[in-house]
């Protein structure tokens, strides 16, 4: 298996631009989690979804970021307009059966907003 | 409500030396517990799970920790730390089943000196 899939890796931008990043989960795996990573705040989870449902979404900073998961083999995550405060690391992982809930983990995206 | 407390967020230690690497949790129920490790500009890996089946884990890299319920701690250790260790450490835990998402502790960088 591939394990989860995350495009791009790096994503430079500037201010006020869209930005979008790309998530392919682990085939068979029916929870999807979107996080954050910075150096201030850590790891932040901002929302999730169960069988392609978003199920809590309370970690989303604010009304410019919203993920979709269309289907169960991808998801976006999308910020529009995009600020310099949300450069950070954004990863995606996965989950299948939900008997102890480990997750696996993308490679994550790096963002920089200029 | 569940919750995870890493202590130190920076430990360093000389190569060949022991890793000890601090997790206490709290859960009104019986917890699933995880170690995940991060190296630079990578998603994050697990490296073990408490499951239940047995008190001491074995992970990969040498690394192993020790679930004492009564000292509602899960700690990290390895007998010898080698250069290739270098990296930040998650604690994780969850409730199992549909109820419970991991929920992470904010990361402990270990650091090995030659």
């Amino acid at each position: 298996d591939a394990g989860v899939i995350q495009s791009p890796r790096h994503e430079v931008t500037e201010m006020g631009q869209e930005v979008t990043l790309r998530c392919k989960p682990i085939s068979g795996h029916n929870s999807l989690f979107w996080y954050r990573q910075t150096m201030m705040r850590g790891l932040e989870l901002l929302i999730y979804f169960n069988n392609n449902v978003p199920i809590d979404d309370s970690g989303m900073p604010e009304d410019r970021f919203s993920a979709k998961m269309p289907n169960a083999s991808f998801s976006t995550l999308k910020i529009q307009p995009s600020e310099p405060r949300d450069s950070a690391v954004y990863f995606c992982a996965t989950m299948g059966a939900r008997i102890y809930n480990e997750q696996f983990f993308g490679p994550g995206t790096r963002l920089t907003v200029l | 409500a569940q919750s995870v407390t890493q202590l130190g967020s920076h430990v360093s230690v000389s190569e060949g030396a022991l890793v000890l690497l601090r997790c206490n949790y709290s859960s009104s129920v019986p917890p699933y517990l995880f170690w995940y490790v991060q190296y630079p500009n990578q998603g994050l890996q697990l490296l073990l799970k408490y499951t239940s089946a047995a008190t001491l884990v074995k992970g990969i890299n040498g690394f192993e920790a020790e679930f004492k319920k009564s000292e509602t701690s899960f700690h990290l250790t390895k007998p010898s730390a080698h250069m290739s260790d270098a990296a930040e450490y998650f604690c994780a835990v969850s409730r199992g089943g549909s109820q419970g998402n991991l929920i992470f502790g904010k990361g402990t960088k270990l650091s090995v000196k030659p």
